[in-house]
């Protein structure tokens, strides 16, 4: 069975500096995805990609976040100057196309000190 | 927006007993819904997914249903195992858009 890629598993970083997850979606999909979920709190959608551009963002997605496919098969969330509030658990997912489901990563635990 | 509600929070059965799982959403305008399963600090594991023109899914033990009138979707887990504890994440897709937006989940505990 296919599956979506993402390193690290884990992930601490000091409070004001960049970091960058990484995700290698299932190679035959066209959609990319990353969505967050703070302990205890709901899955939260942040950000769509498909040919090669954002298509659609949420709010969380401000200014501090950027995403890239800067080759055919990785797909990579940078969240610059980290806050305590970046903690959580990141997933990336991918999907062939609107007709079918979602696959997810199993996450980056990124914790924010 | 679409809103994503699941109902329990929690649940404890004993092993055997057949699960009931509610999700319910705001817009009926849904293209489709998915269950998926996320063990502690795990990923999420996709169930079912079930397209607004089916009334419902199945895999082995688990069956989905979707009633888009009434703004519902059930999970069934027949004969539940102590494998089956996890929690449950039911998400929507609306027509106009790519995103999931989720429910918060059922806790499921199944005792040997």
């Amino acid at each position: 069975e296919p599956e979506v890629t993402q390193t690290p598993s884990h992930q601490v970083t000091q409070m004001g500096q960049e970091v960058i997850l990484r995700c290698v979606p299932i190679s035959n999909h066209l959609y990319f995805y990353w969505y967050r979920q703070i302990l205890g709190q709901k899955v939260e959608f942040l950000v769509s990609f498909y040919n090669n551009e954002i298509s659609e963002k949420s709010e969380i997605f401000d200014d501090q976040f950027s995403v890239e496919r800067p080759d055919g098969s990785n797909f990579t969330l940078k969240i610059r100057s980290t806050k305590l509030e970046d903690s959580a658990m990141y997933f990336c997912a991918s999907s062939r196309q609107g007709d079918y489901g979602y696959t997810f990563g199993s996450g980056t635990r990124l914790t924010v000190v | 927006k679409q809103e994503v509600t699941q109902i329990p929070a929690a649940l404890s059965v004993p092993e055997g007993e057949n699960l009931v799982l509610n999700c319910s959403f705001t817009d009926s305008a849904i293209y489709n819904l998915q269950w998926f399963r996320q063990d502690p600090g795990k990923g999420l594991t996709s169930l079912l997914l079930i397209q607004s023109s089916q009334r419902e899914q199945t895999s082995g033990r688990l069956n989905a249903s979707l009633d888009k009138s009434s703004g519902r979707s059930t999970l069934y887990i027949a004969a539940s195992q102590p494998g089956d504890s996890a929690t449950y994440l039911c998400a929507g897709r609306r027509s106009n858009d790519y995103k999931l937006s989720f429910g918060a989940g059922t806790t499921v505990t199944v005792r040997a």
